[in-house]
Parts: C-alpha cells; structure tokens; sequence
C-alpha cells in the first residue's frame, strides 16, 4: 500500500483564488511529520509548510496552511490568494521511523497550474 | 552559505560506463539522503547515511553504490549505468533524524543512459 496518495495528478485556479491540494497517509506510527514541498519548473525542492502528529494546531505559513485531519489520515495543503508563481509541483511527504532511522516517503505530487 | 550543492549538474552516459555523482553539504548536517526522480513518480529513496562512515539502503539500492567518508560529502556511485537509471538524482541533507526536520535538497543531476 502507498503510504503517500495524492489522488489530484493536475488542478487549475484562477489567479487570487485559493486551493486545495489533497493528501492522504498511511502509518501505523505514532510519531510522524508531515511536509510539503514545492517543485517550480526550474528544478528545485523547496520546503513550504510542516505538521507534527501531536501538533494540535494546524500549520500555517503565510499563504500555505496544512488542514490536519488525523483520525482521516489526511494533510491537505491549502494556498490562499494563488500567485501565477505558484504554478509548480507539489509534494506531499511523510517522515516517521523506520529501521532504526527517519525517512521521508514521498507521494507522487500534484501538478498546480495559476490560470491569470 | 552554499547549502548542499551537487556535480556535475548534467550528464549523459553510454550503458555500461560508470560515474560518481557527488553530494556536498556545509551545514554540518548528520544525516545525507540521495533520491531519484522519475515521471510520475515522486522522489524514491535510494541511499541514506546517519554520520560519517555509514551507510544504509533506501526503497531503490539496486545498481547504486554510496560512501560517506567525510561528514560533508556524499557519494552516489554507478559502476555498469543503465538506462533504466535515466532520471534526475537529489541529494538532501538534515540536521538529525528528528521528526521535524526538513530535509535541505541540493538542485539535482539530470543524468541520461543512452
């Protein structure tokens, strides 16, 4: 079983608008992160926005919260007032212990495009 | 402050040759991660380290070496390329293996297998 989904491949907003990009998780742990990250077409991996498991505050960073759902096993990314740059790759990504060590486990993203 | 760089940034192998791609680091970081990223596939893990002079297996070893002499750097080896390995590589460092660290990526190595 994926212990990342995200089940949205692309989605379209409109620009000032804000969006929602779904993740789920699987774990049978305790302790675990949540992360999202960014990926523009340049490249790079940039951090956006982290949630703990015994977090009971649901994250925010700017314009980026995480809508923390856990008994849904859910963390989705919300971006207010979208941005033509925040067209990119996103990432949502689990890291929890395993084997001795912590891993971050990734999904396989959701392409966000900022329509003008 | 350079953050964790990677080289060469580019490359294009004949199936069968070898390289090593190098990771460095200068946030004295414990932990180095090096991953692929392929079409629709999000990143996978390859190798990662705890420290200087260890080393484990990811979710995808098979066909890749690694080495962590040096706390900074990290060593992604391919001794017979092939072009199933046709991907971009991300090398990611963090400070410990806490649960809340972000992991810090370097801008990858797009690496074709012809």
């Amino acid at each position: 079983a994926q212990k990342i989904t995200q089940t949205q491949p692309g989605m379209f907003v409109q620009e000032k608008e804000a969006v929602t990009l779904d993740c789920t998780y699987d774990t049978s742990d305790q302790s675990y992160g949540l992360f999202w990250y960014k990926q523009p077409s340049s490249g790079e991996m940039i951090f956006l926005i982290y949630q703990g498991s015994y977090d009971e505050q649901n994250a925010t960073e700017g314009r980026y919260s995480l809508n923390f759902q856990k008994a849904r096993k859910s963390a989705n990314l919300v971006i207010s007032a979208s941005q033509l740059g925040d067209s990119a790759m996103y990432f949502c990504a689990m890291r929890e212990k395993e084997g001795g060590s912590y891993q971050l486990t990734f999904g396989k993203g959701t392409k966000l495009s900022v329509i003008p | 402050n350079a953050g964790v760089t990677q080289t060469p940034k580019f490359r294009v192998l004949k199936t069968g040759q070898s390289m090593t791609l190098l990771c460095a680091q200068d946030m004295n970081h414990e932990y180095m991660y090096w991953y692929r990223q392929d079409p629709g596939m999000g990143l996978r893990l390859i190798h990662y380290s705890v420290g200087e002079g260890t080393t484990a297996k990811g979710e995808v070893p098979d066909g890749y070496n690694v080495s962590r002499l040096k706390k900074q750097n990290f060593l992604l080896g391919l001794e017979s390329a092939a072009p199933s390995q046709t991907s971009v590589y991300f090398c990611a460092s963090s400070p410990s293996g806490s649960i809340s660290y972000e992991q810090y990526f370097g801008p990858g190595t797009r690496l074709t297998v012809t």
